[in-house]
């Protein structure tokens, strides 16, 4: 089955600064990469996905590029906020496959 | 919000017991998956229904089971309680099967704890 793995565990960025993170997948049947954000105590919220047909993707201060290659996706986060501060989780997704996300990134945002 | 609920919000239970936890997805979506999120982890993918059948399984046992109903709801129902289930349960829902094609919409969750 596809497995997902993400780096770095945890970030810390200065405020106005970019943020990178990493995740790696497995299984090249996979063409759907969401990016969610996890506030404490709150639902995941999906900021940003993109599929296998394309290489990146834009959304103001996100985006998200795909290597299908290399089997790696990113998600980029320019001019860093303090309410950019959460956990986000990649995924990975093929039709007829499990939804499989990776463990997760504490990002924080020093002011 | 994302117009899935989930109830109850919290649940104390203790270890043996049976627990069902609801979800009312958003009208006309299809699909319902279930994930359970331990503290610290990412969301695991428990199963997903589709139209009232059960399509795809995590690596679950099967004293986790679930009903989708046709007025968009759904029951997670997981017996004999362990001390490792104590967890977030998270349900997310979807106009149709293909996840790539439409968007899951998560729930708060039912954050559950075992005794």
């Amino acid at each position: 089955g596809e497995n997902v793995e993400q780096h770095p565990s945890t970030l810390s960025v200065q405020e106005g600064d970019s943020a990178v993170i990493k995740c790696t997948y497995s299984d090249s049947a996979s063409n759907y990469f969401p990016w969610y954000k996890q506030e404490l105590g709150k639902r995941p919220q999906l900021i940003i996905d993109i599929r296998s047909n394309v290489g990146e993707k834009k959304d103001q201060r996100i985006a998200v590029t795909l290597n299908k290659t290399a089997k790696h996706f990113s998600l980029h986060i320019t001019e860093t906020q303090p309410e950019d501060s959460a956990v986000y989780f990649c995924a990975a997704y093929g039709y007829g496959q499990n939804f499989v996300f990776g463990p997760g990134t504490r990002l924080s945002v020093l002011p | 919000e994302t117009g899935v609920t989930q109830s109850p919000t919290h649940l104390i239970k203790t270890r043996g017991q049976q627990v069902t936890l609801r979800c009312s997805s958003q009208s006309g979506h299809n699909t319902v998956s279930w994930y359970q999120q331990a503290l610290g982890q990412g969301p695991q993918f428990i199963f997903q229904y589709y139209r009232e059948e059960e399509n795809g399984r995590g690596n679950f046992p099967p004293r986790f089971s679930g009903l989708q109903f046709p007025n968009y709801s759904s029951e997670l129902n997981v017996n004999a309680l362990e001390l490792d289930d104590s967890a977030l349960y998270l349900c997310a829902s979807s106009l149709e099967i293909d996840i790539a094609k439409n968007i899951q919409y998560f729930g708060a969750g039912t954050r559950l704890s075992v005794l």
